[in-house]
């Protein structure tokens, strides 16, 4: 079931600018992640972030988990137009793979 | 990375007749695959979990005599959608379980299954 909520729906920045989206959920997690999905294709995980780490680096990707308010964020940094996709966050709540999907944010990179 | 690959990658199809999409983990062994479905722009809603060699766990709401799924081996999975109606229509993706990255978390998907039922 779907237990995540993810905002804003959608995004539109320049390229060179920093992209920040938050997902927030309902139950208890073992972990977080987040995934990407270019139009039409599957999806690409990007990072996971455990219930007991606060924040978490790869590459240009910044995520912070937040537990005691159900909320996460990624950052986006130093966006390129090839960042143009749909990002999710999906939660693990009994580390069995059983991934809870939010909404999505669509990000549009302007070059 | 691992690889998952999906097929068919698109099909069409007449009401009532079933499609079979087919999930392979190219490199590795996956005792564990997802199916799941995703209408257009909104998110993916886990359909079943598929077992190797046991049957597939389904989540509320989906029907198993409709949606058919078989997990013979370690590398394959697959749904078979029966008597095919429009409102069958979608997004179909599969995602697999590396037994190697059993501490990961990660899951590896395939690149999606566009079914169009007419």
């Amino acid at each position: 079931s779907q237990q995540g909520e993810e905002d804003p729906q959608a995004l539109s920045i320049q390229e060179g600018e920093n992209a920040t989206m938050n997902c927030s959920y309902k139950t208890s997690i073992n972990n977080l992640q987040w995934y990407r999905q270019n139009s039409g294709r599957g999806l690409v995980h990007l990072i996971l972030i455990r219930s007991n780490e606060r924040e978490k680096h790869s590459g240009r990707l910044r995520v912070t988990l937040d537990t005691s308010k159900k909320s996460s964020s990624l950052l986006i940094t130093a966006s390129r137009a090839a960042d143009t996709a749909s990002y999710f966050c999906a939660t693990d709540q009994s580390d069995d793979y059983k991934l809870s999907f939010g909404a999505g944010t669509t990000v549009t990179v302007r070059a | 990375g691992a690889v998952v690959s999906q097929h068919p990658s698109w099909v069409i199809c007449k009401s009532g007749t079933s499609v079979k999409i087919e999930c392979r983990s190219l490199d590795f062994q996956a005792t564990t695959m997802f199916w799941y479905r995703q209408f257009p722009k909104q998110s993916l809603m886990l359909m079943a979990t598929s077992n190797e060699g046991s049957k597939a766990t389904y989540e509320q709401g989906v029907e198993k005599d409709k949606f058919l799924i078989n997990h013979a081996s370690l590398t394959l999975s697959t749904l078979t959608v029966t008597s095919a109606h429009p409102e069958d229509s979608s997004f179909y993706i599969c995602s697999a379980r590396d037994q190697r990255a059993e501490n990961t978390g990660e899951l590896f998907f395939g690149e999606g299954s566009r079914l169009t039922v007419l």
